[in-house]
């Protein structure tokens, strides 16, 4: 099955500045998450996004994190105030309709100084 | 709260040198277990979905089964190029956990020739 395609692959930025990831899936899905990964550490949920809504959030998913889908096609992560701790791989993944299999994206790193 | 527990955390094999990777669970309710694997830098890929104790699901070296509190990967005949991480995760039933998954922090396998 296709995954998604993520941009950037990496993102260095300064702590306290804005950031949006993007998710571009290959077909119209209608359920997306975010999940990141610490160095060294496990997978982790964050959100999931069905039919242009959150539709579960973990606690993670503070206040400084939002998501979107513009334009109807690219679906984003934007972390507003970034911290040193966002520093971490941040995957997409996609489900389609009636399947409960998630394909992921190649992911983004992200490196806050 | 659910739990995903994943021994050994590394594992080193010669080639043609059979094994078996754990992964425990505790969940309210499973919907779903799936094996990924990932390599260094990457998205996790799918690899299988198991849905109920006794299911066995196979793809060319790799054999992975369910019960009612763990899952096994089992490792036939490794070659080189299945060196990478080899995450579990789970999902939760219940209407309200949108198909989120949760993770353990993976087995490290490394197959040398």
């Amino acid at each position: 099955e296709p995954e998604v395609t993520q941009t950037p692959s990496h993102q260095v930025t300064q702590m306290g500045q804005e950031v949006i990831l993007r998710c571009v899936p290959i077909s119209n899905h209608l359920y997306f998450y975010w999940y990141r990964q610490i160095l060294g550490q496990k997978v982790e949920f964050l959100v999931s996004f069905y039919n242009n809504e959150i539709s579960e959030k973990s606690e993670i998913f503070d206040d400084q994190f939002s998501v979107e889908r513009p334009d109807g096609s690219n679906f984003t992560l934007k972390i507003r105030s970034t911290k040193l701790e966002d520093s971490a791989m941040y995957f997409c993944a996609r489900r389609t309709s009636g399947s409960q299999t998630q394909y992921f994206g190649p992911g983004t790193r992200l490196l806050v100084l | 709260e659910d739990q995903v527990t994943q021994s050994p955390e590394a594992l080193r094999l010669q080639e043609g040198e059979s094994s078996s990777l754990n992964c425990s669970y505790t969940v309210s309710g499973l919907r779903g277990l799936f094996w990924y694997r990932q390599d260094p830098g990457k998205g996790p890929e799918f690899l299988f979905t198991l849905y109920s104790a006794g299911e066995e699901k196979e793809k060319e070296r790799l054999k992975a089964t369910l019960t009612k509190k763990e899952s096994f990967l089992h490792i036939t005949a490794p070659k080189p190029e299945d060196s990478a991480t080899y995450l579990c995760a789970v999902q939760a039933g219940g209407g309200g956990s949108n198909y989120k998954l949760t993770f353990g922090k993976g087995t490290l396998l490394t197959v040398n020739p």
